[in-house]
């Protein structure tokens, strides 16, 4: 059965550091996301990218924050310059259609210090 | 705003008990639901979901849910619980009006006592 992958499992960074998360969807989806889930909190909604551009975002995907499909299989979510807050488990999702099951990935856990 | 509510943070059940995790959203509209699980560690699993039509939907790992309008409610159940349910549980809502990003409750903890 297909899935969505992500890498790398972990990352710890330093405190204004880039990093650069990666996923890749399942290959006949067309709407991709990430999500994030600070420890011992909900799962929130960060952004969806649908036709090569951000067709929604959150309050929390500030400028900080970006989004690319630099091929025709990744999907990667990049923070400019890390801060403690930043510190969480980021999900990446994709469905076939609009408002159809998304299926997650296993989740990138990110270490800022 | 759409919300969704899960109001007890940990449940503890013996094994071979019944099990019921609530759920409750706020959304003008026909919902679409969701349940997900998460074991420690892993990814977000779907269990089952809820778009249209008949209120009591099956999922996997002898689960099922039923949707009720009146209560806003998106009940999950299981008739006999295993050690391995041990998880976090996740009902999630799309936000609507077309929008693409699922709002989650904060989740229930289910603990198996043996």
């Amino acid at each position: 059965e297909p899935e969505v992958t992500q890498t790398p499992s972990h990352q710890v960074t330093q405190m204004g550091q880039e990093v650069i998360l990666r996923c890749v969807p399942i290959s006949n989806h067309l709407y991709f996301y990430w999500y994030r889930q600070i420890l011992g909190q909900k799962v929130e909604f960060l952004v969806s990218f649908y036709n090569n551009e951000i067709s929604e975002k959150s309050e929390i995907f500030d400028d900080q924050f970006s989004v690319e499909r630099p091929d025709g299989s990744n999907f990667t979510l990049k923070i400019r310059s890390t801060k403690l807050e930043d510190s969480a488990m980021y999900f990446c999702a994709s469905t076939p259609g609009s408002q159809e099951t998304q299926y997650f990935g296993p989740g990138t856990r990110l270490l800022v210090l | 705003a759409q919300s969704v509510t899960q109001p007890d943070i940990h449940i503890t059940v013996s094994e071979g008990a019944s099990l019921e995790l609530r759920c409750n959203y706020s959304y003008g509209a026909t919902p679409y639901l969701f349940w997900y699980v998460q074991s420690p560690g892993q990814g977000l699993q779907l269990l089952l979901k809820y778009f249209s039509g008949d209120t009591l939907v099956q999922g996997i790992k002898g689960f099922e849910a039923e949707f009720k309008r009146s209560q806003s409610s998106f009940n999950l159940r299981k008739p006999s619980v295993h050690w391995s349910d041990a998880a976090e549980y996740f009902c999630a809502v799309y936000s609507g009006g077309g929008a693409d990003g699922l709002t989650f409750g904060k989740g229930t903890h289910l603990i198996i006592q043996p």
